[in-house]
């Protein structure tokens, strides 16, 4: 059974950074390319980041780039999520998503509140 | 970037009732790269629909897409109580990948 298990998501103040981490079991993850997914409260989904099975390609919404950072630990099967200069509009539950463009399974999510 | 925008916002229907969900690009979607996910409050979204119409893993034959080029079309042919939820379309034929704003099926 495919697992995705996210944390790491907390409470920040602007311009803080934080580290979201998402546990991956249940299938080949060095083979599974891995994407984050953040939804704001209320609000409706957008893709954050996507990152290749080796790691050696990732990629990144405009909204992020050069801000955040994805990576992933294939020897732990973990994928991570490397957060800096935190905005208000960066609150939202950001979902670890497996799959190549569709996003065939979904962890249940980390909040992330920027706030001061 | 393309757009997708989701009609109606809200769909108000019953139990048994069919579902007719829009989905339209603001530029053709290549080679039908469309998805469509339900998401219930407090839960994931869960993968219904890829390729414009194939159905993932697990999903009911009640659910059925369709559509080419910019127009797309989630239907549920008989609506079960485990069906109302917020609908949203998903390209990924280009980047950046891109969501509707969703479409969320209620009870009338």
């Amino acid at each position: 059974e495919v697992q995705l298990l996210e944390s790491g998501g907390d409470l920040v103040q602007p311009g803080g950074s934080l580290r979201l981490s998402c546990a991956a079991s249940g299938f080949t993850f060095s083979n599974s390319v891995m994407n984050w997914v953040r939804q704001g409260p209320g609000k409706g989904l957008e893709w954050v980041s996507t990152i290749t099975g080796s790691g050696d390609a990732t990629y990144y919404a405009d909204s992020v780039k050069g801000r955040f950072t994805v990576s992933r630990d294939n020897s732990m099967n973990t994928l991570s999520l490397e957060m800096n200069s935190l905005r208000a509009e960066d609150t939202a539950i950001y979902y670890c998503a497996k799959g190549r463009g569709v996003f065939d399974y979904w962890g249940q999510g980390t909040l992330v509140t920027v706030s001061s | 970037e393309i757009v997708l925008t989701q009609s109606p916002g809200t769909l108000f229907l019953s139990s048994g009732e069919r579902a007719t969900l829009s989905c339209r690009a603001s530029q053709s979607v290549s080679s039908t790269y469309l998805a469509w996910y339900q998401q219930k409050p407090g839960q994931a979204p869960r993968l219904l629909i890829y390729g414009a119409s194939t159905r993932a893993t697990g999903i009911p034959d009640r659910f059925s897409g369709s559509g080419s080029g910019t127009d797309f079309t989630l239907t549920i042919s008989r609506l079960e109580p485990e069906d109302f939820a917020v609908y949203y379309c998903q390209q990924y034929g280009s980047s950046p990948l891109t969501f509707g704003q969703g479409t969320k099926v209620e009870i009338k």
